[in-house]
């Protein structure tokens, strides 16, 4: 089956930095997401890329949809305490259920 | 507003003990998924729902089975939950037809004493 191979695994940065952190894959999708997940929380929807070389902005964040399918990466700029979390990508391809294949997540600690 | 809900939040039950979740939406959407996700890890597709078709994957075990009565509705029914199944468990929901993204619940945390 599709994997995706998501990282840094995890991240401790100070506050105002700027994170980056990436998804690369071995087959092509049709769909990136990135996601985000609070503690107990279910995961919250960042950015939808859905086009090749597509580059997107919410906010501070940036992800781009990767040339070849395969990959795509995910900045925050800025970053602040509220951006703690963990980080999924998502790659998701055309078909009746449009099913995920995840990362393994990015955990970003921000230190005051 | 809340439009993949998830009740209850916190679940404990027995070994053994059978337990309902409940997913309910508000978006209209024709496709929900069920989602187990443990600690520190991606969440893990367990069957999804393409409007009254039920689709199973292939690692699911027996023990997880799946009850959709209406769009707005789906359950998830653990049959006897061993200590292995403490789990969040995550409701999404999609369009079918359409390349938007899964919404997710905010999940219910299952603990098994």
């Amino acid at each position: 089956g599709q994997q995706l191979n998501q990282s840094p695994q995890s991240m401790f940065i100070q506050e105002g930095e700027d994170v980056s952190m990436n998804c690369t894959s071995s087959s092509i999708f049709n769909t990136w997401l990135w996601y985000k997940q609070d503690p107990g929380e279910g995961p919250v929807l960042l950015i939808a890329l859905y086009k090749a070389g597509e580059l997107t902005s919410n906010g501070r964040l940036t992800a781009q949809f990767g040339i070849t399918r395969k990959d795509s990466f995910l900045n925050i700029s800025a970053s602040i305490p509220s951006d703690v979390g963990i980080y999924f990508c998502a790659g998701q391809l055309s078909g009746s259920a449009r099913q995920l294949t995840f990362g393994s997540g990015t955990q970003l600690t921000v230190l005051p | 507003d809340a439009m993949v809900i998830q009740n209850p939040r916190y679940q404990v039950t027995q070994f053994g003990k059978p337990v309902t979740l409940s997913c309910s939406q508000t978006l209209n959407h024709n496709v929900m998924y069920w989602y187990q996700q443990k600690s520190s890890q991606a969440p893990k597709l367990l069957f999804h729902y393409y409007d009254k078709d039920f689709n199973n994957e292939a690692d699911t075990p027996d023990n997880f089975q799946s009850r959709r009565p209406n769009t707005s509705f789906c359950f998830l029914d653990i049959r006897s939950p061993g200590l292995g199944d403490a789990a969040m468990y995550l409701c999404a929901t999609s369009v079918g037809s359409s390349n938007q993204p899964q919404h997710f619940g905010d999940g219910t945390r299952l603990s098994i004493l």
